[in-house]
Formats: C-alpha cells, structure tokens, sequence
C-alpha cells in the first residue's frame, strides 16, 4: 500500500513564525500536493509538483511556498505564519494518471 | 477551471437502506477521470471509487457504485446497504490530464448512518 506521512498531526505555532510542514511519500509517485481543508469549503490546493525541483501554484498559493528536493519528499513552508493560515493540511501522492493519496493530516493552529 | 459541485452539504440514512450523494461537474473536455473519496472522522481520505470518462459502464466496488452520466456532467455515488462505518464526509474530484494533473474537489457531503 501507498504510505503518505506527514511529520506532525497536531502542531501548534505564533504568528511570524517560519513553519515548515513534511510529507514524505514511499511509492515513487511524480506527482505531489498540499492542500488547505476548512469547513464548508472542501480542499484548496496550496502548490503541487510534478517533479523533483518542479512545482506550480494552486489557487491559493499567498503566503506559502514549497520545496522538493527528492522525489518522495514535498515540504510546504509557511514563509511568517498569521493566524488566518490555521487550518487542516493535508498532503497527498499519484501517477500521472492515478488517484490520489493522503496522509493524515496535520492540524495547524497559529497564536 | 473545472468546478465540482457537491449540492449537499449533510445526508442521512438508515442503517441497511441506501443513498445517493449528488456530484455535478463543469468541463469542456472529453477525456477526464472522476473519483470519490472518503474521510472519516480520523480524518485520512480514503479513495472509495473512481470513473474513467472514456468508459460508458459505471464503475462498482462491492456496496459503492456510481451514476456517470457524461453527457449530464453528473457523478452520483450510491451506497447500499449502508453501514455504520459509512459514516463520514465524502468528497467528489475531478482530474484533468491535461492541466497539470490537478484535481478539483468539490466542497464535501457530510453523510450520517443512523443506526
């Protein structure tokens, strides 16, 4: 089975702060995401990459960025945390043609 | 972009009976896959089906199936014999190969079993 971590599940930060988020993926997969998830509004896509060193904005890349220097890992990178960054993200894996793969989650409160 | 409609936000259902989760979809391309996912309250999503637009015949897995209806841009997902463990919230996406393999979620339908 596909196995998607994430470094933390509950992670607790003050405003200002640089944040870095961990997802490590152990199935080879080219493709990787970062999503927000917030009640009533499902998931929003932060960044993606298709490849090591390669990444595309989603729809609400403001106030993040993202790294990926190996192929299993996608770290997403909160440059100075505000407290409207508080959410649930998630991170997830695929093929080019396959469904996606999450990890559990890391709930991110911001002071 | 492609947007995925999910018009209801609760559902509930009877242990044992069946339901049906509304997912619409707008796109002007042909070649597209859909999918259906599953977060329960420990929260990890869980993929549940997925459908191939190129493919007439609905996609099934064992008490899940779905209602592609292409020309519609309709993607329902049918639960029988609903269990318990059915419970959770459920999110339809699309997938566009050919802009950036990005998915596109839907805003989730939150589905209650009643025992």
């Amino acid at each position: 089975d596909v196995k998607v971590t994430q470094s933390s599940r509950y992670l607790v930060k003050r405003t200002g702060e640089k944040v870095f988020l961990e997802c490590v993926q152990d199935m080879d997969h080219e493709n990787m995401f970062w999503y927000r998830q917030d009640p009533g509004l499902g998931l929003r896509l932060i960044y993606f990459s298709y490849d090591v060193k390669m990444k595309e904005k989603g729809d609400i890349p403001e106030g993040y960025s993202v790294s990926r220097e190996k192929k299993e890992r996608f770290s997403l990178i909160l440059e100075s945390a505000s407290t409207n960054q508080t959410s649930m993200y998630l991170c997830a894996s695929s093929l080019p043609r396959g469904p996606q793969h999450f990890g559990d989650g890391t709930r991110l409160s911001i002071l | 972009a492609q947007t995925v409609t999910q018009s209801q936000p609760e559902m509930s259902v009877q242990e044992a009976e069946t339901v049906t989760l509304s997912c619409t979809y707008d796109t002007s391309e042909s070649d597209y896959y859909l999918f259906w996912y599953k977060q329960p309250p420990s929260r990890q999503m869980i993929l549940v089906i997925r459908q191939e637009a190129y493919k007439q015949q609905n996609a099934t897995e064992n008490r899940f199936s779905v209602n592609f209806q292409k020309a519609a841009k309709s993607f329902s997902l049918k639960i029988s014999d609903s269990q318990l463990g059915d419970a959770a919230m459920y999110f339809c996406a699309y997938r566009s190969p050919l802009t950036g393999n990005q998915f596109y979620f839907g805003t989730g339908t939150s589905l209650t079993v009643i025992p």
